[in-house]
């Protein structure tokens, strides 16, 4: 009964292939988020999505394409992985998309080495 | 536009020390507070929150007070265990997103 799952766990991959990671969350929430955390452990925001709809979107490279079938489900897809992309990846979700005052729960997280 | 600063650590304690990792935040408006906490191994979770100033969140002996006239939201245990050590992260929750400190890492010695 896992709140929010990741898939995979780890994925180690060579430069310049293409790579997807999967994500969902059973509580029912409307929003979910992609967050990336480098090797000091400082975490940044790259999407946000709403009912499905995007609704942050910060300064990341077009290579990453988030996709949200359903508002249960928030997939990544990386596109000509770089050096630079190895890092843990979270996806988190919230009841509602104001952060002003919504707790967001975190998955495992999905661990990405590039070689 | 928003910001939050806190103690980027590592730091070592012994079990039954008391910790303090401060945290202090800049905003327009008066935005909620948040700690998370990453265990090894794990994503984050909520220790606390405050919503308002003057409110003090706490949870698993760990407390914050949301200081207004201060900006910062410290927190602080008693007397910490070995469990205790993790990656603690001060955070903000803006309009729209949540923003977060760089993340302190606590060790906790037997």
């Amino acid at each position: 009964d896992t709140a929010v799952s990741q898939t995979p766990k780890y994925l180690v991959t060579q430069m310049g292939n293409d790579k997807s990671i999967k994500c969902e969350q059973n509580l029912g929430h409307d929003t979910m988020y992609w967050y990336k955390q480098d090797s000091k452990k400082f975490l940044k925001i790259m999407f946000s999505y709403n009912n499905k709809e995007l609704i942050i979107n910060e300064t990341v490279p077009n290579r990453f394409s988030p996709k949200s079938p359903d508002k249960a489900h928030l997939n990544l897809h990386i596109n000509s992985l770089e050096l630079g992309d190895s890092a843990v990846y979270f996806c988190a979700s919230s009841l509602r998309p104001e952060g002003r005052q919504e707790t967001q729960y975190f998955g495992p997280g999905t661990r990405l080495l590039v070689l | 536009g928003n910001s939050v600063t806190q103690m980027e650590g590592p730091v070592t304690l012994s079990e039954e020390a008391f910790l303090t990792i401060n945290c202090t935040y800049t905003a327009t408006g008066y935005p909620s507070l948040f700690w998370y906490v990453q265990y090894p191994g794990e994503g984050l979770q909520l220790l606390l929150k405050a919503t308002k100033a003057d409110d003090k969140g706490s949870n698993k002996g760990f407390e914050a007070t949301y200081r207004k006239e201060t900006t910062s939201f410290h927190l602080e245990k008693g007397s910490v265990q070995v469990s205790d050590s993790a990656v603690y992260f001060c955070a903000q929750g803006g309009s729209e997103k949540l923003v977060f400190g760089k993340g302190m890492k606590l060790t906790v010695n037997p």
